[in-house]
């Protein structure tokens, strides 16, 4: 089966730091596009990074500087590294598969990050 | 990047029609072929539900189509079922190589 799981997330204090991490099974994932897409508890989606097959980044300008997205193919996994956290970056953080035209076809259930003090 | 206009609420009885709009710009809904849209259920992940402006995955009703005129897109769902009650979301490629999100619309089933 076809499956992404997040880990990682966490309480942690304004300022503090987080890995998040997602694991790929039934495809390979060095094959697409990865993404990090985060959801504040009652409000709308927002993408936050991308990794490309090559192992290119992209990030939108609201996290570019504070998070750091990489990947390990041989564990057929990636990686968010969120720094200088602050309480607006509280959310659940999904982890999707992307086309190469952007539809994210698989997600993970995500993982829960709490920003507080 | 600002996110993508959507509808903050649409209703519809069972077995009506009802049609979510995404407007944007010319640098993401308007100059790509790129729209995808999703459903979310509470508590859930989201699940794509229309990619590339108007495809269906397979496994997804044809209930659901997807279009675009200019710099809008839409979802149409038809034949509305107790089932299709859930949050809808947008997404669009952009000229900056990001992606970017509708606000959501909140579909209520009467």
């Amino acid at each position: 089966e076809v499956q992404l799981v997040e880990s990682g997330g966490g309480l942690v204090q304004p300022g503090g730091s987080l890995r998040l991490s997602c694991a790929a099974s039934g495809f390979s994932l060095s094959s697409y596009d990865m993404h990090w897409v985060r959801q504040p508890i009652g409000k709308g989606l927002e993408w936050v990074s991308a990794i490309g097959s090559a192992g290119d980044p992209y990030y939108p300008g609201s996290v570019e500087g504070r998070f750091i997205i990489s990947r390990e193919n041989a564990k057929n996994s990636f990686y968010l590294q969120v720094n200088s956290l602050r309480v607006g970056d509280t959310a659940v953080y999904f982890c999707a598969r992307s086309t190469a035209t952007g539809a994210f076809d698989i997600w993970g259930p995500g993982t829960m990050v709490t920003v507080s003090s | 990047q600002s996110a993508l206009t959507q509808p903050a609420s649409v209703s519809g009885s069972p077995g009506q029609s009802i049609t979510i709009s995404c407007t944007g710009t010319s640098s993401d809904v308007g100059g790509f072929k790129y729209v995808s849209w999703y459903q979310q259920h509470p508590g859930k992940a989201p699940k794509l539900m229309i990619y590339e402006v108007n495809n269906r995955p397979s496994g997804v009703s044809n209930r659901f189509s997807g279009s675009k005129s200019g710099n809008t897109a839409s979802l149409t769902i038809s034949g509305l079922q107790a089932e299709d009650e859930a949050d809808y979301y947008c997404s669009s490629f952009t000229s900056s190589s990001t992606l970017v999100f509708g606000g959501g619309t909140k579909l209520t089933v009467l």
